[in-house]
């Protein structure tokens, strides 16, 4: 079956930087787009940025854009999230999912605490 | 950006009760509307796509319809089990945006 397990996550001072990984199994991987999706503690759920799969082609959220960087190793069936220049609002769950065009957002990992904390 | 309004925020129901909550989208989205279920500590559970398809081993109590910019999802018979917070969420167009959430409380 599906698996998305997230690692990586932790405490982190503001202004320093953390890479999640998101480890896939039981799916082609190298066919599917990955998203990342994450949530402050006690909020909403926010959508963060997508990685084709092939890697060609990546959007971010405005509140992540040039500080956040996804990537893959279609090899590993491995999806990154670097996180650079890290703020306190970037304290959250973060979470990789995945699906097709017609079913977005299927599978979901259990999810990576990041808590930005000097 | 495409912005995603859920009502009400939160809502209190007794077990048996239909339940409706609605997403409204700031402009038209067709039917790239899905909806979500997440419980306290868990990841979200895709429950319905396309606004009103339903994932596969999803309770038929649960159904969603609307097009364009309003739509709605409803639990025909809410059972302890539905307690959980609710989300919508829009995929016509990058960033993808999720309503604030609807808490459906005892």
């Amino acid at each position: 079956q599906v698996q998305l397990v997230e690692s990586g996550g932790g405490v982190v001072q503001p202004g320093r930087s953390l890479r999640l990984s998101c480890a896939a199994s039981g799916f082609a991987f190298s066919n599917y787009g990955m998203h990342w999706v994450r949530q402050a503690p006690g909020k909403g759920l926010e959508w963060v940025a997508v990685l084709w799969h092939d890697g060609s082609v990546k959007y971010y959220a405005d509140s992540v854009k040039g500080r956040f960087i996804t990537s893959r190793d279609n090899s590993k069936n491995t999806l990154y999230l670097q996180l650079n220049s890290l703020r306190d609002e970037d304290t959250a769950v973060y979470y990789c999912a995945t699906g097709n065009s017609s079913k977005p957002l299927l599978y979901w990992g259990q999810g990576s605490l990041v808590t930005v904390s000097s | 950006d495409i912005q995603m309004t859920q009502s009400p925020s939160s809502l209190s129901a007794s077990v048996g009760d239909r339940v409706t909550i609605t997403c409204r989208a700031s402009q038209g989205i067709s039917n790239y509307l899905a909806w979500f279920q997440q419980k306290p500590g868990k990841a979200p559970k895709s429950l319905i796509y396309a606004a009103s398809s339903l994932q596969s081993g999803v309770p038929s109590k649960f159904s969603g319809s609307g097009s364009g910019t309003d739509f709605t999802l409803t639990i025909s018979s809410l059972q302890p089990e539905d307690f959980a917070t609710y989300y919508c969420q829009q995929y016509i167009t990058y960033p993808w945006t999720f309503g604030q959430g609807t808490k459906v409380e005892i």
